[in-house]
C-alpha cells in the first residue's frame, strides 16, 4: 500500500512564525504536492514537484515556499505565518500523469 | 483555466438507496480526465472513480458510477445501495492532459448515509 506521512495532524501557530510542514511518500513517486482545503472551496494547489529539487507554482503560491530535497520528502514552508492560513492543508503524491493522487491525512493548522 | 462545479455543498441519502453527487466542468480542452475522490471523516482522501474524456463508456466501480456527458461537461456520480460508509466529503476533480498529474478540484459535496 502506498503510504503518504505528514508530520503533525495538528498544529497551532502564532502570527509571525515560520512553519514546517513536511510530507513523505514511500511508493518512489515523481509527483509531490501540496494542497490547501477550505470549506466551499474545496482543495486548491499551492505547489507542486515532479522532480528532486524541482517546484511549481499552483493557483495560490502567495505566503509559502517549498523543498524537495529528496524524492520522498516535500515540505511546505510559511516564512511567516498570517491568520489567513489557517487551514488544512493535504500533501498528495502521484507516479505519472492521469492516474491517482495519494494523500496523506492531513494537517489541521491554526494561526493565532 | 479550468473551473470545477459542485452544486450540491451538502446531501443525505438513506441506507440502501440510490443517490446521484453532480459535477460540471468548464474548459476548452478536448482531451483530459476526470475524477471522483471521496473523504470519510477524519480518514485520507481516496479515489472513487476515473474516467478519461475520450471514452464515451461511463466508468464503473462496483456501486460507483458516473454519467459522463462530455457534450455538457457534466461528470455526475451515482452510488447504488447507498452504505453507512459512504458518509464523506466527495470531490469532483479535472486534469488536463500534459499538465503534470494536476489536478482541479470541485468545492465539494458532503454526503450522510441515514440509517
Amino acid at each position: 500500500d502506498v503510504k503518504v506521512t505528514q508530520s503533525s495532524r495538528y498544529l497551532v501557530k502564532r502570527t509571525g512564525e515560520k512553519v514546517f510542514l513536511e510530507c513523505v511518500q514511500d511508493m518512489d513517486h515523481e509527483n509531490m504536492f501540496w494542497y490547501r482545503q477550505d470549506p466551499g472551496l474545496g482543495l486548491r494547489l499551492i505547489y507542486f514537484s515532479y522532480d528532486v529539487k524541482m517546484k511549481e507554482k499552483g493557483d495560490i503560491p502567495e505566503g509559502y515556499s517549498v523543498s524537495r530535497e529528496k524524492k520522498e520528502r516535500f515540505s511546505l514552508i510559511l516564512e511567516s505565518a498570517s491568520t489567513n492560513q489557517t487551514s488544512m492543508y493535504l500533501c498528495a503524491s502521484g507516479a505519472d500523469v492521469s492516474y491517482e493522487q495519494y494523500f496523506g491525512p492531513g494537517t489541521r493548522l491554526t494561526v493565532t | 483555466a479550468q473551473t470545477v462545479t459542485q452544486s450540491q455543498p451538502e446531501m443525505s441519502v438513506q441506507e440502501a438507496e440510490t443517490v446521484t453527487l453532480s459535477c460540471t466542468y468548464d474548459t476548452s480542452e478536448n482531451n483530459y480526465y476526470l475524477f471522483w475522490y471521496k473523504q470519510p471523516p477524519s480518514r485520507q482522501m481516496i479515489l472513487v472513480i476515473r474516467q478519461e474524456a475520450y471514452k464515451q463508456q461511463n466508468a464503473t466501480e462496483n456501486r460507483f458510477s458516473v454519467n459522463f456527458q462530455k457534450a455538457a461537461k457534466s461528470f455526475s456520480l451515482k452510488i447504488s445501495d447507498s452504505q453507512l460508509g459512504d458518509t464523506a466529503m466527495y470531490f469532483c476533480a479535472f486534469e488536463r492532459v500534459n499538465a503534470g498529474n494536476m489536478l482541479t478540484f470541485g468545492g465539494g459535496t458532503r454526503l450522510m448515509v441515514k440509517p
